[in-house]
């Protein structure tokens, strides 16, 4: 059973709206969250991360927010553009060391000019 | 530049046929883990290494083996490759020291064993 869950496989938008991207989880030990932007025939890089201890992380056009009560997060792109086009990965952490992250199955986001 | 290279990035081999996949980070992280994606799947975490000589299986450990006899490489061994281990394979690094604590991901390395 997955524990990180990403139930859109893909999200079309247009150029200049807001992209919402979701993420539920359902492991309650998970406290750190991160998002990852994947290009074909690349590896996934690092997008923004939140800990539990928040609630909303802003880095420029990319925010995140964390709903621990509801397990959910959310990466909002805002205004999208067409480079924002990849698959997006959620990830979650909850052990001590915190490196051993699950991984969503990932959201294609296209953003059409 | 701070990356992590994983080589080859393409292979196709026979089923039984060891195999071994390189990875290769220059940012002295302690940990580097290996990971497959398959669709609809995610990323799916094989095995792990917290620093030199300390390995530990992740979710999905059959069939693979690693190695961390230096801190910059973490070999992704495959003793006798079957057709459900073709898959897309992802090494990353990281360092728990560090303020963000994110992986670093390599390019990928594309499997297909027929």
């Amino acid at each position: 059973d997955q524990q990180v869950k990403q139930n859109s496989p893909s999200l079309s938008v247009q150029e200049g709206r807001i992209s919402i991207l979701n993420c539920d989880y359902t492991n309650s030990m998970f406290d750190y969250f991160l998002w990852y932007k994947k290009y074909p025939a690349e590896g996934p890089t690092f997008l923004i991360s939140i800990s539990s201890i928040k609630d909303k992380n802003e880095d420029g056009r990319f925010t995140v927010f964390l709903n621990k009560s509801a397990k959910h997060l959310s990466l909002h792109i805002v205004p999208s553009q067409p480079g924002d086009s990849a698959v997006y990965f959620c990830a979650a952490s909850g052990d001590n060391y915190g490196q051993n992250f699950v991984f969503g199955p990932g959201t294609r986001l296209s953003v059409l000019p | 530049e701070a990356q992590v290279t994983q080589n080859p990035r393409y292979l196709i081999t026979v089923t039984g046929k060891k195999l071994t996949v390189t990875c290769s980070q220059n940012m002295n992280h302690e940990y580097m883990s290996w990971y497959r994606q398959d669709p609809g799947l995610g990323l799916r975490q094989i095995y792990y290494s917290m620093n030199v000589e300390v390995t530990d299986k992740g979710d999905v450990p059959e069939g693979y083996k690693v190695s961390r006899k230096e801190k910059r490489n973490f070999p992704l061994i495959l003793e006798s490759p079957s057709p459900n281990q073709t898959s897309l394979y992802f090494c990353a690094s990281s360092s728990p020291g560090a303020a963000n604590t994110e992986a670093f991901f390599g390019q990928g390395t594309r499997l297909t064993v027929v």
